[in-house]
């Protein structure tokens, strides 16, 4: 079992729609959660940090996380075709070592 | 404010050689990471450095030596480059624990 694990995708969704991304981790102790998104051929930027249960909203991005269920997800409302990108979950360790999940690749359809 | 900066953004190499990948930070921040990504593989973290003067071993450390030359710089060695070492190298800092900030990565191909 990975340390983080998530759905590789393709993700689509049509323009204006909800995209939900999903992440489960494996360490219990693991108190820091964060989002980031990659464009092809670019870095990861973070979009999101959660550390406590329940939601967190920023914008168009929501981001939930449940420790009891060990997952931390990521809805995007009104998606646009500019955030077709992969988006990549990221799990940190009590040493703040962060552990990637492989990413899910998102597509915004217009 | 220039944030993370790798050099060099591209390279290629034959098997056998060596090289240093460079990596700064402006932020001040404590801690440095050096990881690889892969197609499929996420980022897998290769060497970090929790402060100045101390590096520790990440996933894949194999075929790497760092040295955090500084509290800005944090270099990453390879001495006999291998193909399995082709892949998009990303250095990243942070104050402890919280948010890493990427450089722009070095993709680098071992022929």
């Amino acid at each position: 079992q990975k340390e983080v694990e998530q759905n590789s995708g393709p993700l689509s969704v049509p323009e204006g729609a909800i995209a939900s991304l999903n992440c489960t981790y494996s360490d219990r102790g693991s108190q820091s959660f964060f989002w980031y998104r990659q464009y092809s051929g670019k870095s990861p930027e973070l979009i999101m940090s959660i550390y406590s249960n329940g939601d967190k909203e920023d914008g168009r991005f929501t981001a939930q996380l449940n420790k009891a269920s060990q997952y931390v997800s990521l809805l995007i409302r009104d998606s646009q075709p500019s955030d077709s990108a992969t988006y990549l979950c990221a799990v940190a360790r009590n040493t703040g070592k962060l552990i990637f999940g492989q990413g899910t690749t998102l597509q915004v359809k217009p | 404010n220039a944030g993370v900066t790798q050099t060099p953004k591209f390279q290629v190499l034959k098997t056998g050689q060596s090289m240093t990948l460079q990596c700064a930070q402006d932020m001040n921040h404590n801690s440095m990471y050096w990881y690889r990504q892969d197609p499929g593989m996420g980022l897998r973290l290769i060497y970090y450095s929790a402060s100045e003067g101390t590096t520790d071993k990440g996933e894949v450390p194999n075929g790497y030596n760092v040295s955090r030359l500084n509290k800005r710089e944090f270099s990453l060695r390879l001495e006999s480059a291998a193909p399995s070492q082709t892949s998009v190298y990303f250095c990243a800092s942070s104050d402890e624990g919280d948010i890493q900030y990427f450089g722009a990565g070095t993709r680098l191909s071992v022929l």
